[in-house]
């Protein structure tokens, strides 16, 4: 069965501090993985995807992800939060591309 | 490129009413996706379309949900007899290629009274 867990449903951060998202995964085969954010008042929009081309996955904003299949995780750091990165972030899985999991998010606040 | 539409909105019915939304994906892509999302939750699967065959439902989808995809163009959701559980947004999701990740619509959100 197939699901996400994201650690911690609130994460703070400073100014200029490294972005962690936590993301584990279940899946008995090598899924699709994504993270999507969620700005307030606005859709889901999608911020990287692994699809196995290559472990380190770079996407829009500064973002970027590490698949590990030995811990099943695929965590999303940026190196330097800015102000505008204050949102929800989600992680999904899918291991055929035709039912998606997602987490129950991850509130980032950037602190000035 | 303009993006997924939905519509309405937002709906206020009363409890026992049926409610029809509308999702309208990126002209090209074949696949549709219908989510529900509540408050402090990520999206939920409902179901799923490829072109005009619904292919995925979720077990946790009630008898009183129906989606069509005629045509494998536009798809709709009808909830039957809404109760106040069914108050959530509903988000349409589509995609040409799962691995390039799904195109989420604005949403419409419901509130059953």
């Amino acid at each position: 069965a197939q699901s996400v867990t994201q650690l911690g449903s609130h994460v703070s951060v400073s100014e200029g501090a490294l972005v962690l998202l936590r993301c584990n995964y279940s899946s008995s085969v090598p899924p699709y993985l994504f993270w999507y954010v969620q700005y307030p008042n606005q859709g889901l929009q999608l911020l990287l995807k692994y699809t196995s081309a290559a472990t380190l996955v770079k996407g829009i904003n500064g973002f970027e992800a590490e698949f590990k299949k030995s811990e099943t995780s695929f965590h999303l750091t940026k190196p330097s939060a800015h102000m505008s990165d204050a949102a929800e972030y989600f992680c999904a899985v899918s291991e055929k591309g035709n039912q998606f999991y997602f987490g129950t998010g991850t509130s980032l606040t950037v602190i000035p | 490129d303009t993006g997924v539409s939905q519509d309405p909105r937002h709906k206020i019915t009363k409890r026992g009413q049926n409610v029809t939304f509308r999702c309208d994906p990126i002209s090209e892509h074949n696949r549709l996706y219908w989510y529900r999302q509540t408050l402090g939750q990520g999206p939920e699967f409902l179901t799923y379309f490829q072109n005009e065959a619904q292919l995925e439902k979720s077990r946790l989808l009630s008898d009183r949900f129906s989606a069509e995809r005629p045509k494998g163009s536009f798809s709709t959701l009808e909830i039957q007899r809404t109760e106040q559980g069914d108050s959530a947004m509903y988000l349409c999701a589509s995609s040409l290629d799962p691995g390039k990740g799904q195109y989420f619509g604005p949403g419409t959100r419901l509130t059953v009274t």
